[in-house]
């Protein structure tokens, strides 16, 4: 099945900083999303990102399909921003999300 | 409801008992999905179904697991004589159609097998 690997696995932020997070995927997709997942375990949909670029608010992303990534850019940071964020892709020929191990944000006051 | 609703929110059963997960989809939306998450783990698919196709179960870890969705909605995700292994978040989600749209979640079930 498609690999789905983000990068960095973890990372630590000072309030106000900027970020980017990184996905790689190994095969052709029709789908890519990325979610926050808070506290609680709630997964909050941030975008639906098949290819191209999208802003909302602080955040945005942008997706080329063609060489097989996605960059989320996170935007003078918050500590709301901490907790992990997953990608997850369709590839093309299947219908299930494969997600990836995620990134661990910590964003300190 | 607006968005996919998942009982109970939390659960604890002694260990060899039966649970049942429960999951309410968004309105319309044909596909559904469970997946599984181990502490501090990723997204574990378990089950698929589309509309009125056969489900893929590809993805439940033992016979123990089964899921069943009624009338094109509400699915039911049981697991037989839980183990210890068992414990996870137990994630449900719903799309309008299937790898084309937007998949959202729901809140989860925190399965506690003691």
């Amino acid at each position: 099945g498609i690999q789905v690997e983000q990068s960095p696995p973890d990372l630590i932020l000072q309030e106000g900083a900027n970020s980017t997070l990184r996905c790689n995927f190994s095969d052709s997709v029709n789908n890519l999303q990325w979610f926050h997942q808070n506290p609680w375990g709630q997964l909050i949909n941030l975008f639906y990102i098949p290819s191209g670029t999208k802003q909302n608010g602080r955040l945005s992303a942008t997706t080329v399909a063609t060489e097989r990534y996605s960059l989320l850019y996170i935007s003078s940071s918050q500590t709301t921003d901490s907790g992990v964020y997953f990608c997850a892709v369709v590839s093309f020929n299947d219908y299930k999300l494969s997600f990836g191990a995620g990134t661990t944000v910590t964003v300190r006051a | 409801g607006a968005g996919v609703s998942q009982s109970p929110s939390n659960k604890v059963t002694e260990k060899g008992k039966d649970v049942e997960l429960r999951c309410d989809p968004i309105s319309g939306h044909t596909a559904l999905y469970w997946y599984r998450q181990s502490l501090g783990q990723g997204l574990e698919f378990l089950i698929y179904f589309q509309g009125n196709s056969a489900p893929d179960k590809s993805g439940l870890p033992s016979d123990r697991f089964s899921a069943e969705r009624t009338g094109g909605s509400v699915s039911t995700l049981t697991i037989q004589r839980t183990q210890q292994e068992d414990s996870a978040v137990y994630l449900c989600a719903s799309s309008l159609a299937s790898e084309v749209t937007e998949a959202f979640f729901g809140q989860g079930t925190r399965l506690t097998v003691v």
